[in-house]
């Protein structure tokens, strides 16, 4: 069965620093790997996606994630953090070919920014 | 100019009741999901239509009934609701398979007392 899995359930970082939020999926083959952001009380917005190609996805807000097979992991990365960026991070993969299968989320990883 | 709205945004209501959460897109998608985030903010697939056909069905219990009056409503019925459906409701569209970005809307905050 398809998984996630977002190690980190909590990381502060100092504003200006870089930042590396973990994510790492089970699923037999190449799966459409996605995160997702969620500020306070708000829905969640696409950051970047990867389906296939150049294994280094650019997104929006500055944020980058490298898909490496090798280590079945999807990491989101940014080089300096702003106080904006501080929210709940979501990694999500989903099935693909198939027509109606959701995407399968990880349990998210808060991201605190300190001054 | 909202692209995936839910009404209401909260709701609080008493074990027993019955409600429902309405959601609207306007973006011309033809794929539109519910799904629940619990306390521990872990968010999971509940159903999800394709052009108002039930094209997912988790295990969910049969209290929640969704309904799909055209392409751009999905709304989610709640029958003799229990302290355990409390959480927060996302609508979400996308422009059809799952690989497409999926859009959300702002949630539905509800509380079973």
């Amino acid at each position: 069965a398809q998984s996630v899995t977002q190690p980190d359930i909590h990381i502060t970082v100092s504003e200006g620093a870089s930042l590396e939020l973990r994510c790492n999926y089970s699923y037999g083959a190449t799966p459409y790997l996605f995160w997702y952001v969620q500020s306070p009380g708000q829905g969640l917005q696409l950051l970047l996606k990867y389906f296939s190609g150049d294994t280094l996805v650019q997104g929006i807000k500055g944020f980058e994630a490298e898909f490496k097979r090798s280590q079945s992991s999807f990491n989101l990365r940014k080089p300096s953090v702003h106080w904006s960026d501080a929210a709940e991070y979501f990694c999500a993969v989903g099935s693909p070919n198939q027509a109606g299968t959701a995407l399968i989320f990880g349990k998210g990883t808060t991201l605190s920014v300190s001054s | 100019d909202t692209a995936v709205s839910q009404t209401p945004k909260y709701l609080v209501t008493q074990m027993g009741n019955d409600k429902s959460i309405k959601c609207e897109q306007n973006l011309g998608h033809d794929t539109m999901y519910w799904y629940k985030q619990d306390s521990k903010k872990f968010l999971k697939i509940m159903f999800s239509y394709n052009n108002k056909e039930l094209i997912i069905n988790e295990t969910v219990p049969n209290r929640f009934s969704p309904k799909s009056p055209d392409k751009a409503h999905l709304n989610l019925h709640i029958n003799s609701l229990e302290l355990g459906d409390s959480a927060v409701y996302f609508c979400a569209s996308s422009p059809g398979l799952v690989t497409d970005t999926q859009y959300f809307g702002p949630g539905t905050r509800l509380t079973v007392l």
